[in-house]
């Protein structure tokens, strides 16, 4: 069974641009959720997806949003992009979103934000 | 904020059994203990989880004390391609929100 699949793996951006990274999920898993990992913070979760609602959110402000389409693949969106965005960021996907279903994490994508 | 505290980090030698240690004393009695590790900035991998029995699988065991206020990983014949930031994670339940909340994790080297 394929894995997480994250794209694109690597992105360039300037300050105030807006950026789209996707996320397909393990096939069967129904939640999806976001992390972003910098060195100063280490890994913060972002928001979790399940059957295209969010069921979570994290301590982040509102240029960070996200959506689930009903193939359970994902997408985050960051606005106005600041030079603290850059990092690592993280899907991870469960079949279901509970306190037993393993996470499983994508390779990340990696955004630079000059 | 993260639940658990681990030490920053721990050196081990090839062959040998790495034990890593975890502290979470203010886990409540509904909330799994999972470990991941990071390998160089990849994306963390899940490596074994469990409630209030030890638990074994291929990669490694997890030995988690009769209160539930620590628990220890425990790779029997730790390679050097175990080299990587071990994470100790206290689950939010289902009705939390079933977040994962990672602390700084132990970076574990493995030395020939």
């Amino acid at each position: 069974k394929a894995g997480v699949t994250q794209t694109p793996r690597y992105l360039i951006k300037t300050r105030g641009q807006q950026v789209t990274l996707s996320c397909s999920p393990i096939s069967g898993h129904r939640s999806v959720s976001w992390y972003q990992q910098t060195p100063g913070q280490g890994l913060q979760f972002l928001f979790e997806y399940f059957s295209e609602t969010q069921r979570n959110k994290g301590n982040f402000p509102g240029r960070f949003s996200g959506r689930q389409f009903s193939n359970s693949r994902s997408e985050m969106n960051v606005s106005t992009l600041e030079l603290g965005d850059s990092a690592l960021y993280l899907c991870a996907s469960s079949p279901d979103p509970t306190s037993t279903d393993t996470q499983y994490f994508g390779p990340g994508t990696r955004l630079t934000v000059l | 904020d993260a639940k658990t505290t681990q030490p920053p980090s721990m050196d081990c030698a090839e062959g040998r059994a790495a034990n890593l240690p975890c502290n979470h004393s203010t886990i409540s009695g509904n909330e799994y203990v999972y470990w991941y590790r990071q390998i160089h900035s990849q994306g963390p991998q899940y490596i074994i989880h469990g409630l209030k029995n030890n638990e074994t699988n291929e990669m490694a065991s997890l030995i988690i004390t009769e209160d539930r206020k620590s628990s220890t990983l425990i790779l029997p014949h730790a390679t050097l391609r175990d080299t990587a930031v071990y994470y100790c994670i206290v689950r939010e339940s289902y009705n939390q929100g079933g977040k994962l909340i990672f602390g700084q994790g132990t970076e574990l080297s493995v030395k020939p």
